[in-house]
């Protein structure tokens, strides 16, 4: 059964960064996407970028390209997303999402999004 | 980017409705559609990929198609557990973008 467990809220001030962790377990890490998602209040899901672990080379929305890493470390199964020049609009929910796979008779495909973790609040307040 | 519109935004329905949702996408995204269902204070929930493939778990009452430019999900007998927001996203073209939600209340 595979889970996805992020660090724990956090407050931090305007300029400065934050870094999410999402930990795996229960299921192939390497070859499948990670991706992270984010809701601030009362909002709807902005997605904010995407790794596949195994290959290492992330994808950003354009919104964050300047202020965002994503990185993921095979090893200990843990994704990472790095916000940096935080203001109060940053103030939201951020979740990691993982993706899966199915495979026919002949292929196997990935899936995009299949697992959530359970969210990190970040509040940025001076 | 793609823009993802969700009509309606919200509804009022009972327990036992047939409820239908649809998602347009302003340039083609082949079947490149995802939908989810959030509740309040919680993670999203993966409901459909691939526009019309259920994930694991998830009740056969929920499906999904696609009619031209149009993706659609249909929850065929509405259940109490499935008062919720659901969200539709294209993952065809960075960014990966997700519709505005339907919230889907107890009329």
């Amino acid at each position: 059964q595979v889970q996805l467990v992020q660090s724990g809220a956090e407050v931090k001030k305007p300029g400065s960064s934050v870094k999410v962790s999402c930990k795996a377990s229960g299921g192939t890490f390497s070859n499948h996407v990670i991706s992270w998602v984010r809701q601030a209040p009362g909002q709807g899901l902005e997605w904010m970028g995407r790794i596949i672990p195994s290959l290492g080379i992330p994808k950003y929305a354009q919104s964050f390209q300047d202020r965002v890493t994503i990185t993921a470390d095979t090893s200990t199964s843990t994704a990472y997303m790095e916000l940096r020049s935080l203001t109060s609009e940053d103030t939201a929910v951020y979740y990691c999402a993982k993706g899966g796979q199915y495979c026919t008779s002949t292929s196997c495909y990935l899936i995009e999004t299949e697992f959530w973790g359970q969210g990190t609040l970040v509040t940025v307040s001076s | 980017d793609i823009q993802m519109t969700q009509s309606p935004s919200s509804l009022s329905a009972s327990v036992g409705d047939r409820v239908t949702i649809t998602c347009r996408a302003s340039q083609g995204i082949s079947d490149y559609l995802a939908w989810f269902q959030q509740k309040p204070g919680k993670a999203p929930k993966s409901l459909i990929y691939d526009a019309s493939s259920l994930h694991s778990g998830v009740p056969s009452r929920f499906s999904g198609s696609r009619s031209g430019t149009d993706f659609i999900l249909t929850i065929s007998s509405l259940q109490p557990e499935d008062f919720a927001t659901y969200y539709c996203q294209q993952y065809n073209s960075y960014p990966f973008t997700f519709g505005p939600g339907t919230k889907v209340d107890l009329k």
